[in-house]
């Protein structure tokens, strides 16, 4: 059974500072997912990672895969109070079409 | 473009009684689920269909029916809400034929079981 596993659950960190969350995932997948959720709101797709050593960047987010370790990162640059959310990683079942979800990491970028 | 519609936004429903939370997409895409969303629990997956007719379980199935007889629709249905429900509940959708196959998503039904 896919399990996946984010770290850390809470993120509090201060305006321009840099900082990595983490996802772990228990079985072979062909790709994964990052969300972000603003409270209140619905989900909204940040980045999708294919293969083994897909690395893509958008502003201060840039997410890596490493499909070897099961393991993907999601990296903040120079964090800004706008970056403010919950961030969750999924990952596809394989076969199977099932998205399963970490729990979420809560992101607070304090002035 | 609509996206993925869900109705209703907000309900309130009595142990036991039943409903069903609409889904609908205008994206033509095949592949739909249903979420739940609990604090601290992520989303996990109730049901989903890879295409009209098709349905399968995901990680909380318990309680829910689904069915898919168009492409468009996924409804959601409680037989006999519980407290347990009380949860929100999102739908998505995406495309087999695109490589990404990232979801869409909802806004969401916020649904409380007294």
């Amino acid at each position: 059974e896919l399990k996946v596993e984010q770290n850390p659950l809470f993120l509090s960190m201060q305006e321009g500072k840099n900082y990595t969350i983490y996802c772990n995932y228990s079985t072979t997948s062909d790709r994964l997912y990052w969300y972000r959720q603003d409270p209140g709101k619905s989900l909204e797709s940040l980045f999708v990672l294919l293969s083994n050593g897909a690395v893509k960047q958008e502003g201060r987010l840039m997410a890596s895969l490493d499909t070897k370790a099961r393991l993907s990162t999601l990296h903040i640059t120079a964090a800004v109070h706008d970056l403010s959310a919950t961030y969750f990683c999924a990952v596809n079942g394989g076969a199977t079409n099932k998205l399963i979800f970490g729990t979420g990491t809560l992101l607070a970028v304090q002035p | 473009n609509a996206g993925v519609t869900q109705t209703p936004k907000f309900q309130v429903l009595k142990t036991g009684q039943s409903m069903t939370l609409q889904c609908a997409q205008d994206m033509n895409h095949e592949y739909m689920s249903w979420y739940r969303q609990d604090p601290g629990m992520g989303l996990r997956l109730i049901h989903y269909s890879v295409g009209a007719g098709i349905t399968d379980q995901g990680e909380v199935p318990n309680g829910y029916n689904v069915s898919r007889s168009t492409t468009e629709d996924f409804p959601l249905r409680l037989l006999s809400a519980a407290p347990s429900q009380t949860s929100v509940y999102f739908c998505a959708s995406s495309s087999q034929t695109d490589l990404n196959e990232k979801l869409f998503f909802g806004s969401g039904t916020q649904l409380s079981v007294l």
